[in-house]
């Protein structure tokens, strides 16, 4: 079946500009996560959202970033007023922890490039 | 001290040879380990899945995870080229949705022919 998508795969913006990340996860996951993984850096959690439940957003380095996810399905990452350290690759994974399927499945990312 | 310690890399071996990864962690909370394998410019691909200590084989990987030392192994067995990548190991210390994962930097592989 279908894996995550993750749009654009890339985006270059000028510093100051705001960008949106978008996501959709494997059909029927409930769990959908955001990462960010910089340049020979591991994965950063960003945020996590549980079926209706509050996101977990300890992992936000700032108030420039924030989420949401419409509908249970599609998730979108903004970031406000990008900065030249924000430039990484953005990653969105999902899980199925309602059918006991707790492993996370990541999309392509975006690679994103704050000039 | 980050949470979850991995060596960089590169680590460069002939093909055929068995390649040994690990990761040393400091949250003893930690209960499910996971292996991911990153081909360059892709997203993380999951190659294994344990819980709490022991051993796991599937094929040519075996994972194995000593919570006592809090240490944990990936093991590939005759390595091929195509076993080139970075590899990442992952931990979550949730019981019924593992929540975020912590991550290792990765360790970037070569399996040369």
């Amino acid at each position: 079946g279908a894996g995550v998508s993750q749009s654009p795969s890339n985006k270059v913006t000028e510093k100051g500009k705001d960008v949106e990340l978008r996501c959709d996860p494997i059909s029927g996951h409930t769990a959908l996560y955001w990462y960010r993984q910089s340049l020979g850096q591991g994965l950063e959690f960003l945020i996590y959202f549980q079926g209706n439940s509050a996101p977990d957003k300890s992992g936000l380095p700032s108030d420039r970033f924030s989420a949401e996810r419409t509908g249970g399905s599609v998730s979108t990452l903004t970031i406000q007023r990008t900065q030249q350290e924000d430039s990484a690759v953005y990653l969105c994974a999902s899980s199925a922890p309602g059918q006991g399927k707790y492993e996370q499945y990541f999309g392509p990312g975006t690679r994103l490039t704050v000039t | 001290q980050k949470e979850v310690e991995q060596d960089p890399g590169p680590l460069s071996v002939p093909e055929g040879a068995i390649v040994s990864l690990n990761c040393t962690y400091s949250n003893s909370a930690f209960q499910y380990f996971m292996w991911y394998r990153q081909y360059s410019r892709k997203g993380p691909e999951l190659l294994m899945y344990t819980y709490s200590s022991g051993n796991k084989e599937d094929g040519r990987f075996t994972a194995q995870v000593d919570k006592s030392s809090k240490y944990i192994s990936l093991f590939i067995r005759d390595s091929q080229p195509s076993d080139s990548a970075t590899y990442l190991c992952a931990m979550s210390d949730r019981g019924s949705t593992l929540g975020r994962l912590y991550f290792g930097r990765g360790t970037q592989l070569t399996v040369w022919p």
